[in-house]
């Protein structure tokens, strides 16, 4: 059964930075394109970002609107996967969710950029 | 980027109406399009690949159509457990982008 499991959300300052992990099983890991996209409250979902498969060297492609300000990368060893999320803006608060290609997702994580 | 303009934003209908959502791209994307049904507290889920394949588990009263740059997701008969809501996701092209999404509920 694919589980994806989403932590590290919460509160934090404008400015400030967040690292949310996604715990992955139920496949293998390296096979698979992983993606993030977010969603604030009420509101369509929009797309974040990708890193590739072992098959397409671990690459990544980003949304311009987070482009240089988040990073994706993945620990192939734990089945982890991790989004560095810097210089945080009030318009960043939403559900953050992992996904697995398009056919799996997580149950999200909440993240909140308030002083 | 590919902008992905979807209609209605949101509608009610009856059980057992016959319902359509469509997704209209900026830019050819083939069939490149997937639709998602959301319900609140939940993520995503797929129910038509590639805009006209139906997802393992789905329903056969959802399907996908295209038509030009129109992309349709059609429910034949409505049941109460298909009020949500659903989003249309190009991924012809990086970015991929959502539709903005139609808010599906039961009269």
């Amino acid at each position: 059964e694919v589980k994806l499991l989403e932590s590290g959300g919460g509160l934090v300052q404008p400015g400030g930075s967040l690292r949310l992990s996604c715990a992955a099983s139920g496949f293998t890991f390296t096979d698979f394109y992983m993606s993030w996209i977010r969603q604030p409250p009420g509101k369509a979902p929009e797309w974040l970002g990708v890193i590739r498969n072992k098959a397409n060297g671990y690459t990544t492609e980003y949304n311009p609107s987070v482009k240089g300000r988040f990073t994706i990368s993945r620990d192939n060893t734990q089945n982890i996967l991790y989004l560095q999320m810097n210089t945080l803006r009030a318009e960043d608060t939403a559900i953050y969710y992992c996904g697995n290609s398009f056919d799996y997702w997580g149950q999200g994580v909440m993240v909140t950029v308030s002083s | 980027d590919i902008q992905m303009t979807q209609s209605p934003s949101s509608m009610s209908a009856s059980l057992g109406d016959r319902v359509t959502i469509t997704c209209q791209a900026s830019q050819d994307i083939g069939n490149n399009l997937i639709w998602f049904q959301q319900k609140p507290g939940k993520s995503p889920r797929p129910m038509i690949y590639y805009a006209t394949n139906l997802a393992n588990g789905v329903p056969s009263r959802f399907s996908g159509s295209r038509s030009g740059s129109d992309y349709s997701l059609t429910i034949s008969s409505l049941e109460s457990e298909d009020m949500a809501d659903y989003h249309c996701l190009q991924y012809k092209q990086y970015p991929l982008t959502f539709g903005s999404g139609t808010k599906l509920e039961i009269k």
